[in-house]
């Protein structure tokens, strides 16, 4: 089965740094994605891991440890727009399904 | 870039009609197409996966004869909901895989259904 972990809500003050966890158990596994998605749009691409170690993406940055089963997604030069849900998902080896994690609202204050 | 239209974006139908929503890719052929649900709050739950010429294959707890699926061509895959209730109300979202696509890593996302059965 899947089981896919993220927290529920976070917050977070402009320009600060935040980092969002994701752990998984998997029975298949082909990569990790984040996506942010704000209400009522489709997810937007943020970041793709399929390595052990860490994906620099301008302001975002992903990591993951396969032997742990643990992402993170980190946020820097937090901007009022970024306050959005993030989304980690993974892909499962076999079937090239993308399950998602329970995502996460960020929520950025001035 | 990989483009994927959903219709319509929004609909608001009367409890025990039908809803059909159609996802097509613009610009790639899509092989697989994979249809969603997110209740609000929520994340998205796969519902189904479709793959063209064959059955749709569904995830544990989805009825099969209540959204109906067809993948009929390389760049049209339809989710119809039968008998709609108001507890079907919610966003449904499809994602086309395409293997030869490299920017997102193959997942090109429709925009989205809003879904109300009143």
């Amino acid at each position: 089965g899947q089981n896919i972990d993220q927290p529920t809500e976070m917050t977070a003050t402009e320009g600060a740094i935040v980092q969002i966890n994701c752990t998984y158990q998997t029975s298949g596994f082909n990569g990790l994605f984040w996506y942010q998605q704000h209400a009522g749009e489709a997810p937007t691409f943020l970041s793709y891991n399929v390595l052990d170690g860490l994906e620099e993406k301008g302001r975002f940055s992903s990591f993951l440890s396969r032997s742990k089963g643990y992402s993170y997604l980190l946020l820097k030069e937090l901007q009022m727009k970024d306050s959005a849900s993030y989304l980690c998902a993974v892909r499962d080896s076999s079937t090239d399904k993308l399950i998602f994690g329970t995502g996460t609202r960020l929520q950025v204050f001035p | 870039g990989a483009v994927v239209s959903q219709h319509p974006s929004r609909v608001i139908c009367k409890s025990g009609t039908s809803v059909k929503i159609e996802c097509r890719s613009l610009d790639f052929q899509a092989t697989t197409m994979f249809w969603y649900r997110q209740f609000p709050k929520q994340s998205l739950m796969l519902m189904a996966t479709s793959n063209e010429g064959s059955k749709a294959t569904y995830e544990q707890g989805v009825e099969k004869d209540k959204f109906l699926i067809n993948h009929a061509s390389l760049t049209l895959s339809t989710l119809t909901v039968t008998s709609a209730h108001p507890e079907d109300s919610s966003f449904y979202i499809c994602s086309a895989l395409d293997r030869g696509w490299e920017r997102s890593y193959g997942y090109t996302f429709g925009s989205g259904t809003r879904l109300t059965v009143v």
